[in-house]
Protein backbone atom coordinates (compact mmCIF):
# COMPACT_ATOMS: atom_id res chain seq x y z
CA UNK A 1 0.00 0.00 0.00
CA UNK A 2 1.53 3.23 -1.35
CA UNK A 3 -0.79 5.80 1.43
CA UNK A 4 -2.07 7.00 -2.28
CA UNK A 5 -6.06 6.52 -2.47
CA UNK A 6 -8.07 6.64 -5.51
CA UNK A 7 -11.46 6.76 -5.87
CA UNK A 8 -13.33 4.95 -7.63
CA UNK A 9 -11.80 2.37 -8.35
CA UNK A 10 -14.38 1.62 -11.89
CA UNK A 11 -16.27 4.00 -13.46
CA UNK A 12 -18.17 2.68 -16.23
CA UNK A 13 -19.87 6.10 -18.39
CA UNK A 14 -21.10 7.02 -21.80
CA UNK A 15 -20.01 9.00 -24.42
CA UNK A 16 -20.37 13.07 -24.21
CA UNK A 17 -20.68 12.91 -19.99
CA UNK A 18 -18.60 14.14 -17.76
CA UNK A 19 -16.72 12.62 -14.71
CA UNK A 20 -14.24 13.64 -11.80
CA UNK A 21 -11.31 11.07 -10.44
CA UNK A 22 -10.23 12.44 -7.03
CA UNK A 23 -6.80 11.36 -5.41
CA UNK A 24 -5.32 11.90 -1.80
CA UNK A 25 -1.75 11.89 -1.46
CA UNK A 26 0.33 10.51 0.90
CA UNK A 27 0.41 12.25 4.42
CA UNK A 28 3.42 14.61 4.55
CA UNK A 29 3.39 14.68 -0.05
CA UNK A 30 2.53 18.00 -1.10
CA UNK A 31 2.78 17.04 -4.91
CA UNK A 32 0.15 15.46 -7.12
CA UNK A 33 0.65 13.90 -10.25
CA UNK A 34 -2.11 12.64 -12.43
CA UNK A 35 -0.74 9.93 -15.42
CA UNK A 36 -3.21 8.04 -17.78
CA UNK A 37 -2.22 4.47 -19.02
CA UNK A 38 -3.96 3.17 -22.41
CA UNK A 39 -3.00 0.07 -24.70
CA UNK A 40 -2.43 2.80 -27.48
CA UNK A 41 -0.84 5.88 -25.73
CA UNK A 42 1.20 3.64 -22.87
CA UNK A 43 1.40 5.52 -19.72
CA UNK A 44 1.56 9.73 -20.18
CA UNK A 45 2.29 12.32 -17.69
CA UNK A 46 -1.05 14.68 -18.05
CA UNK A 47 -0.43 17.05 -14.89
CA UNK A 48 1.49 17.73 -11.81
CA UNK A 49 0.59 20.11 -8.78
CA UNK A 50 2.48 21.27 -6.14
CA UNK A 51 0.89 22.85 -2.58
CA UNK A 52 -2.19 23.97 -5.26
CA UNK A 53 -0.51 25.74 -8.39
CA UNK A 54 0.10 23.55 -11.36
CA UNK A 55 3.86 22.79 -11.75
CA UNK A 56 4.19 20.87 -15.24
CA UNK A 57 1.85 19.43 -17.92
CA UNK A 58 1.84 17.18 -20.42
CA UNK A 59 -0.45 16.31 -23.47
CA UNK A 60 -3.59 17.19 -21.46
CA UNK A 61 -6.81 17.23 -23.36
CA UNK A 62 -8.22 20.60 -23.19
CA UNK A 63 -11.18 18.87 -22.40
CA UNK A 64 -9.37 17.29 -19.40
CA UNK A 65 -9.01 19.90 -16.26
CA UNK A 66 -7.50 18.78 -12.89
CA UNK A 67 -6.74 20.90 -9.85
CA UNK A 68 -5.23 20.48 -6.44
CA UNK A 69 -7.32 21.95 -2.90
CA UNK A 70 -6.30 23.31 0.25
CA UNK A 71 -5.98 19.98 1.96
CA UNK A 72 -3.79 19.12 -0.90
CA UNK A 73 -6.60 16.29 -2.31
CA UNK A 74 -6.84 16.49 -5.96
CA UNK A 75 -9.30 15.89 -9.00
CA UNK A 76 -8.98 15.35 -12.20
CA UNK A 77 -12.43 16.52 -14.68
CA UNK A 78 -13.02 14.50 -18.01
CA UNK A 79 -15.95 16.17 -20.08
CA UNK A 80 -17.00 15.52 -23.15
CA UNK A 81 -16.33 11.89 -23.44
CA UNK A 82 -15.01 9.79 -25.77
CA UNK A 83 -14.26 5.91 -26.69
CA UNK A 84 -10.43 6.81 -26.69
CA UNK A 85 -10.35 8.34 -23.02
CA UNK A 86 -10.98 4.54 -21.98
CA UNK A 87 -8.17 4.28 -19.74
CA UNK A 88 -6.56 3.46 -16.48
CA UNK A 89 -6.09 7.03 -14.76
CA UNK A 90 -3.12 6.83 -11.84
CA UNK A 91 -2.24 9.50 -9.23
CA UNK A 92 1.16 9.27 -8.00
CA UNK A 93 2.43 11.92 -5.52
CA UNK A 94 5.94 13.22 -3.87
CA UNK A 95 7.09 15.05 -0.85
CA UNK A 96 8.63 17.75 -3.39
CA UNK A 97 8.14 19.12 -6.93
CA UNK A 98 11.25 17.98 -8.73
CA UNK A 99 11.92 14.70 -10.21
CA UNK A 100 14.07 13.71 -8.07
CA UNK A 101 11.24 13.11 -5.20
CA UNK A 102 10.36 9.42 -5.54
CA UNK A 103 6.66 9.22 -7.21
CA UNK A 104 4.43 7.24 -5.02
CA UNK A 105 1.13 5.55 -6.97
CA UNK A 106 -2.42 4.98 -6.38
CA UNK A 107 -4.06 2.27 -7.63
CA UNK A 108 -5.71 3.57 -9.88
CA UNK A 109 -9.48 4.35 -11.48
CA UNK A 110 -9.98 2.47 -14.50
CA UNK A 111 -12.27 4.88 -16.88
CA UNK A 112 -14.94 2.89 -19.46
CA UNK A 113 -16.73 4.96 -21.66
CA UNK A 114 -19.36 2.82 -23.76
CA UNK B 1 11.95 15.89 -26.45
CA UNK B 2 12.86 13.33 -24.19
CA UNK B 3 11.65 9.34 -24.89
CA UNK B 4 12.52 6.05 -23.16
CA UNK B 5 12.34 2.73 -25.40
CA UNK B 6 12.09 -0.25 -23.83
CA UNK B 7 13.28 -2.98 -27.10
CA UNK B 8 11.36 -6.33 -25.35
CA UNK B 9 7.56 -6.08 -25.33
CA UNK B 10 7.34 -9.21 -23.93
CA UNK B 11 10.32 -11.38 -21.92
CA UNK B 12 9.77 -15.24 -20.92
CA UNK B 13 12.45 -16.77 -18.26
CA UNK B 14 13.00 -19.78 -15.93
CA UNK B 15 12.67 -19.76 -12.42
CA UNK B 16 16.71 -19.53 -10.96
CA UNK B 17 17.22 -17.46 -13.89
CA UNK B 18 19.13 -14.24 -14.36
CA UNK B 19 17.49 -11.73 -16.30
CA UNK B 20 17.97 -8.42 -17.59
CA UNK B 21 15.74 -5.48 -18.85
CA UNK B 22 16.87 -3.20 -21.88
CA UNK B 23 16.48 0.52 -21.74
CA UNK B 24 17.26 3.25 -23.34
CA UNK B 25 16.74 6.87 -23.29
CA UNK B 26 17.08 10.11 -25.54
CA UNK B 27 17.84 13.07 -23.89
CA UNK B 28 20.57 15.78 -23.90
CA UNK B 29 21.78 16.19 -20.56
CA UNK B 30 21.99 13.44 -17.80
CA UNK B 31 18.62 12.62 -17.23
CA UNK B 32 16.69 11.43 -13.71
CA UNK B 33 16.47 7.80 -14.37
CA UNK B 34 14.09 5.36 -12.53
CA UNK B 35 12.63 1.84 -12.82
CA UNK B 36 8.95 0.76 -11.85
CA UNK B 37 7.18 -2.29 -11.40
CA UNK B 38 3.30 -3.16 -11.82
CA UNK B 39 1.99 -6.12 -10.63
CA UNK B 40 -1.75 -6.97 -12.47
CA UNK B 41 -4.50 -4.60 -10.73
CA UNK B 42 -1.78 -2.53 -8.92
CA UNK B 43 -0.26 0.70 -9.37
CA UNK B 44 2.97 1.16 -10.38
CA UNK B 45 6.26 0.61 -7.37
CA UNK B 46 9.74 2.26 -7.71
CA UNK B 47 12.49 -0.34 -8.07
CA UNK B 48 15.55 1.99 -8.19
CA UNK B 49 16.58 5.44 -9.49
CA UNK B 50 19.83 6.89 -10.79
CA UNK B 51 20.53 10.61 -10.68
CA UNK B 52 24.40 10.67 -10.76
CA UNK B 53 27.98 8.81 -8.93
CA UNK B 54 28.29 5.15 -8.78
CA UNK B 55 26.69 4.35 -12.72
CA UNK B 56 25.55 0.70 -11.01
CA UNK B 57 22.61 1.27 -8.02
CA UNK B 58 20.96 -1.66 -6.24
CA UNK B 59 17.11 -1.44 -5.54
CA UNK B 60 14.69 -3.45 -3.87
CA UNK B 61 13.85 -7.15 -4.53
CA UNK B 62 17.46 -7.77 -4.97
CA UNK B 63 17.18 -6.15 -8.49
CA UNK B 64 19.99 -3.56 -9.83
CA UNK B 65 20.51 -1.64 -12.88
CA UNK B 66 23.40 0.05 -14.92
CA UNK B 67 23.68 3.23 -16.26
CA UNK B 68 26.02 3.59 -19.53
CA UNK B 69 26.32 7.26 -20.71
CA UNK B 70 27.73 5.79 -24.01
CA UNK B 71 25.18 3.43 -25.05
CA UNK B 72 22.07 6.14 -23.69
CA UNK B 73 20.80 2.80 -21.59
CA UNK B 74 19.78 2.03 -17.84
CA UNK B 75 19.46 -2.25 -18.82
CA UNK B 76 17.57 -3.90 -15.53
CA UNK B 77 19.33 -6.31 -13.80
CA UNK B 78 18.86 -9.76 -11.64
CA UNK B 79 21.06 -12.55 -10.93
CA UNK B 80 17.81 -15.20 -10.00
CA UNK B 81 14.35 -14.45 -11.07
CA UNK B 82 11.37 -15.69 -8.42
CA UNK B 83 7.97 -16.33 -9.86
CA UNK B 84 6.75 -13.19 -7.84
CA UNK B 85 8.69 -11.09 -9.79
CA UNK B 86 6.31 -11.84 -12.96
CA UNK B 87 4.48 -8.56 -13.71
CA UNK B 88 5.47 -5.65 -16.10
CA UNK B 89 7.98 -3.25 -15.93
CA UNK B 90 9.04 0.40 -16.94
CA UNK B 91 11.48 2.61 -17.48
CA UNK B 92 11.40 6.20 -16.85
CA UNK B 93 13.31 8.96 -17.52
CA UNK B 94 13.13 12.77 -15.41
CA UNK B 95 14.79 16.08 -17.04
CA UNK B 96 14.19 18.21 -13.92
CA UNK B 97 14.05 21.91 -14.33
CA UNK B 98 11.18 23.14 -15.72
CA UNK B 99 9.74 20.00 -16.32
CA UNK B 100 9.72 19.52 -12.47
CA UNK B 101 8.45 16.43 -11.64
CA UNK B 102 7.36 15.00 -15.27
CA UNK B 103 8.72 11.34 -15.97
CA UNK B 104 8.44 10.04 -19.28
CA UNK B 105 7.34 6.28 -19.65
CA UNK B 106 9.10 3.58 -21.91
CA UNK B 107 6.10 1.12 -23.37
CA UNK B 108 6.95 -1.05 -20.68
CA UNK B 109 8.05 -4.82 -20.11
CA UNK B 110 5.84 -7.99 -19.57
CA UNK B 111 7.87 -10.55 -17.46
CA UNK B 112 6.59 -14.18 -17.29
CA UNK B 113 8.19 -16.70 -14.87
CA UNK B 114 8.02 -20.35 -15.66
CA UNK B 115 8.67 -22.72 -12.76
Amino acid sequence: DSGVTQTPKHLITATGQRVTLRCSPRSGDLSVYWYQQSLDQGLQFLIQYYNGEERAKGNILERFSAQQFPDLHSELNLSSLELGDSALYFCASSVGARATDTQYFGPGTRLTVL
Amino acid sequence: AQSVTQPDIHITVSEGASLELRCNYSYGATPYLFWYVQSPGQGLQLLLKYFSGDTLVQGIKGFEAEFKRSQSSFNLRKPSVHWSDAAEYFCAVGQGGTSYGKLTFGQGTILTVHP
